[in-house]
């Protein structure tokens, strides 16, 4: 299966914790993005990347999130001293920007529970 | 906001055509539409886009109003599996903020 994957699927932590996700896009795409999606709610867009360069970040990405894409492949997100508001489902994206209309291919999503 | 309106869910039976409807009178004349859906706990997968001319491909057609306020997709032949939620975006494919979604219509097919 050559998608987006994203690990881990599913992650339960206790308030106060640290937490990190992985993001593998697909080989060829140059952007990757961050989703968050709240139950009943669409996505909601957090940050992305072109390469290895953090281009735009949403308000909605507070100082406890990082996130990287160190080598222009694979990402990760940080969520720092969990809150149970960042209980939600983390999506990623991935696209290929530069050639025809850009479209978004989205991994599984790993779904964070804040106890 | 998502700049786009849908109705919040609809239903259908099988096997006959589903006309999902979406509004987006204040779209730009560079801006694409763009569908995606989104099955039971699994990620949003992409449908299909267009920008004036209506579209097809193996999953949908798109109809794009001459005034491109709005935009229909159909499904020609609606199974169980098509059971979703259906995002209709605006995307200017710049990158710029990602995709805005609204909350989309949730498709209910009747076997």
């Amino acid at each position: 299966d050559t998608g987006v994957s994203q690990d881990p699927r599913h992650k339960i932590t206790k308030r106060g914790q640290n937490v990190t996700f992985r993001c593998d896009p697909i080989s060829e795409h140059n952007r990757l993005y961050w989703y968050r999606q709240t139950l009943g709610q669409g996505p909601e867009f957090l940050t992305y990347f072109q390469n290895e360069a953090q281009l735009e970040k949403s308000r909605l990405l507070s100082d406890r999130f990082s996130a990287e894409r160190p080598k222009g492949s694979f990402s990760t997100l940080e969520i720092q001293r969990t809150e149970q508001g960042d209980s939600a489902m983390y999506l990623c994206a991935s696209s290929f920007y530069g050639a025809g209309v850009e479209t978004q291919y989205f991994g599984p999503g790993t779904r964070l529970l804040v106890l | 906001d998502a700049k786009t309106t849908q109705p919040n869910s609809m239903e259908s039976n099988e096997e006959e055509p589903v006309h999902l409807p979406c509004n987006h009178s204040t779209i730009s004349g560079t801006d694409y539409i763009h569908w995606y859906r989104q099955l039971p706990s699994q990620g949003p997968e992409y449908v299909i886009h267009g920008l004036t001319s209506n579209v097809n491909n193996r999953m949908a057609s798109l109809a794009i109003a001459e005034d491109r306020k709005s935009s229909t997709l159909i499904l020609h032949r609606a199974t169980l599996r098509d059971a979703a939620v259906y995002y209709c975006i605006r995307n200017s494919g710049g990158g710029a903020d990602g995709l805005t979604f609204g909350k989309g219509t949730h498709l209910i097919i009747q076997p």
